[in-house]
């Protein structure tokens, strides 16, 4: 069974520093991994989609990459501003139309202090 | 549409009350999911649509709760003789299926149900 965790939890960081957000899984038979951000109370935005045969993808500020043989990706985000404020998630899709093919990890929540 | 859209943005109701919630997906997504979740909490899944069938219905908490897609296109989420355990953020997200190619989820802003 596919299991996706988080780390860390929880991440409290003054204004300007980069900082890596970590999601690993368990299971390397995956169609791609996503990330969202997700701001209280609301919905999940899709942040950056890597396909399994990718290394990373960049968009902004953001870069996240994926070792798949380690069951690894990271979440980099440089010169974090108040903004960036949010739980960050990340999500493994798996092969297969069914209901739980997306697998989620539980998240890790930023707070960029001004 | 442009993206997945969801209604009401907030829902109050009163304990007992039927409500409906709905989504409506990307234009040509056939994949439709919903998830809850509770406050401070991740995501539960609830049910899966493809098309107009809903394959997977697994998560769905008791009967009290159904849905339906209709036109391959709008889902409505049903909760009847709503209760307090159901207040929540009712998430509803589309896709394309898998045909040899992973595309991601798009989510829409969720419904916050709050039963008082």
């Amino acid at each position: 069974k596919q299991e996706v965790t988080q780390i860390p939890a929880a991440l409290s960081v003054p204004e300007g520093e980069n900082l890596v957000l970590n999601c690993s899984f368990t299971d390397s038979a995956i169609y791609n991994l996503q990330w969202f951000r997700q701001d209280p109370g609301k919905g999940l935005t899709s942040l950056l989609l890597i396909q399994s045969s990718q290394r990373e993808q960049t968009s902004g500020r953001l870069n996240a990459s994926l070792d798949k043989s380690s069951g690894r990706s990271t979440l980099y985000i440089a010169a974090s501003q108040p903004g960036d404020s949010a739980t960050y998630l990340c999500a493994v899709r798996l092969f297969g139309n069914y209901g739980q093919n997306f697998v989620f990890g539980p998240g890790t929540r930023l707070s960029v202090l001004p | 549409g442009a993206g997945v859209s969801q209604s009401p943005s907030n829902k109050v109701t009163e304990k007992g009350k039927d409500v409906e919630l709905r989504c409506d997906p990307i234009s040509g997504h056939t994949a439709l999911y919903w998830y809850r979740q509770s406050l401070g909490q991740g995501l539960e899944f609830l049910i899966y649509f493809q098309g107009n069938s809903a394959p997977d219905k697994s998560g769905l908490p008791s009967d009290r709760f159904s849905a339906e897609r209709t036109g391959g296109s709008v889902s409505t989420l049903t909760i009847q003789r709503t209760q307090q355990e159901d207040s929540a953020v009712y998430l509803c997200a589309s896709s394309l299926p898998d045909s040899g190619w992973g595309y991601g989820y798009t989510f829409g802003s969720g419904t916050r149900l709050t039963v008082v």
